[in-house]
């Protein structure tokens, strides 16, 4: 168990729906960190949160947003969702920056019909 | 080099055997190199995090070393056991994570 929470553990929604998916760090992390890994892909790296302030954007589609909140738990929103977003999304937390140790959630597998 | 590489793909050994994979990466803006094991149906686990050339790593059977100036960092098994069968990812981080699609590890009985 890393210490990272992630919910829900599965999803199924239909085209055009919206989604929240969310993510609770480990215990005193303050960097959050979101990916998707679709089918036959590896992870892709789509946003990092610090403390509260966006640090750095990957590759993540205008139709997806994510924030961190004051209590540092974060939330991945997915609009109008496509048969291509279906994947399992992970988030991962580190004490802070980008050379330290990320620890993996479980993923919520997403599955848009 | 522009993204993160690994090879080999995939790998089979014997269990005993000794096993070492290979990991590419932009040298410059180099921040970290990680690597991770990922079990199916499980998520990924950090093994070690490298930041200055000539790191040298070890947990157990598994160590790794790595190159910055050349962009490349090398993970060793020693002994391969089936439990070592896993995915094993590298992510370089230059300001975000950038991962390469893992060297896929079958170690048979």
């Amino acid at each position: 168990d890393s210490g990272v929470t992630q919910t829900p553990k599965h999803l199924i929604t239909a085209t055009g729906q919206r989604v929240t998916l969310r993510c609770s760090p480990r215990s005193g992390d303050l960097s959050v960190y979101w990916y998707q890994q679709s089918l036959d892909q590896g992870l892709q790296f789509l946003i990092q949160y610090y403390n509260g302030e966006e640090r750095a954007k990957g590759n993540i589609l205008e139709r997806f947003s994510a924030q961190q909140f004051p209590d540092l738990h974060s939330e991945l929103n997915l609009s109008s969702l496509e048969l291509g977003d279906s994947a399992l999304y992970f988030c991962a937390s580190s004490a802070s920056g980008n050379q330290e140790t990320q620890y993996f959630g479980p993923g919520t597998r997403l599955l848009v019909l | 080099i522009l993204n993160v590489e690994q090879s080999p793909q995939s790998l089979h050994v014997q269990e005993g055997d000794s096993t070492n994979f290979t990991c590419s990466f932009p040298s410059s803006n180099f921040y970290a190199l990680h690597w991770y094991r990922w079990e199916t149906a499980k998520s990924p686990e950090a093994l070690f995090v490298m930041t200055l050339n000539g790191d040298e790593k070890k947990k157990g059977r598994i160590s790794a070393t790595l190159n910055t100036k050349e962009g490349y960092s090398y993970l060793y098994i020693k002994g391969s056991q089936p439990e070592d069968s896993a995915t094993y990812l590298c992510a370089s981080n230059a300001g975000k994570s950038t991962f390469g699609d893992g060297t896929t590890l079958t170690v048979k009985p």
